[in-house]
């Protein structure tokens, strides 16, 4: 068990739909990632956050949107989904923003039917 | 931005044997990290190696970072050893952790 900890598990939803995933950093971790696994594009960052604020962007689409609340815990929204938007979605927490150690959870498993 | 390549991208492996996995960098790294995805696809944390080497178990690691590259050795090998094995890593300039391809290792009996 990595500490962090996504909801929910899985997804099923349909195109043009609009869903929330949730993360729960580890313990005094204030750094929150977000990545995508599809089939043919790996492991692909989205978004970071630290303590709050908006720390790094990756090729998240503008149908995507996240945040981190004041209790740490983080929220990624997706909307108008797509089938290409099914994938496995990670989040990760680390102690700071850059070189300490990341830990992912079990991931949000999402199906767009 | 930082590139990583791994090699090689599959490996099959009778249950017993050893094998070597590789992981090219680009840049020099603040953060290099190995990860094991099990077939459930959880990507659960094996080594945070930015340099040196370290032990745990069956697995090792060494990251030689003046020569960019960081090994990931799997001895004795078992059939819950498969999966894919990704490495990560970051600069000091970025703030994401930038992931490899992977290899994908199947052991069998």
């Amino acid at each position: 068990d990595s500490g962090v900890t996504q909801t929910p598990k899985h997804l099923i939803t349909a195109t043009g739909q609009r869903v929330t995933l949730r993360c729960s950093p580890r313990s005094g971790d204030l750094s929150v990632y977000w990545y995508q696994q599809s089939l043919d594009q790996g492991l692909q960052f989205l978004i970071q956050y630290y303590n709050g604020e908006e720390r790094a962007k990756g090729n998240i689409l503008e149908r995507f949107s996240a945040q981190q609340f004041p209790d740490l815990h983080s929220e990624l929204n997706l909307s108008s989904l797509e089938l290409g938007d099914s994938a496995l979605y990670f989040c990760a927490s680390s102690l700071s923003y850059t070189a300490s150690e990341a830990f992912f959870g079990q991931g949000t498993r999402l199906t767009v039917v | 931005g930082i590139q990583v390549e791994q090699s090689p991208p599959d490996l099959i492996l009778q249950e017993g044997a050893n094998s070597t996995l590789r992981c090219n960098f680009s840049d020099s790294v603040n953060n290099l990290q190995w990860f094991h995805q099990n077939p459930w696809g959880q990507l659960i944390n094996l080594f945070y190696i930015p340099s040196g080497t370290k032990q745990n178990g069956r697995l090792s690691a060494t990251t030689v970072a003046t020569e960019r590259y960081s090994l990931l050795y799997i001895s004795s090998s078992q059939t819950t050893d498969s999966g894919v094995y990704f490495c990560a890593a970051y600069t000091g300039t970025a703030s994401k952790l930038t992931f490899g391809t992977g290899t994908r290792l199947q052991v069998t009996l």
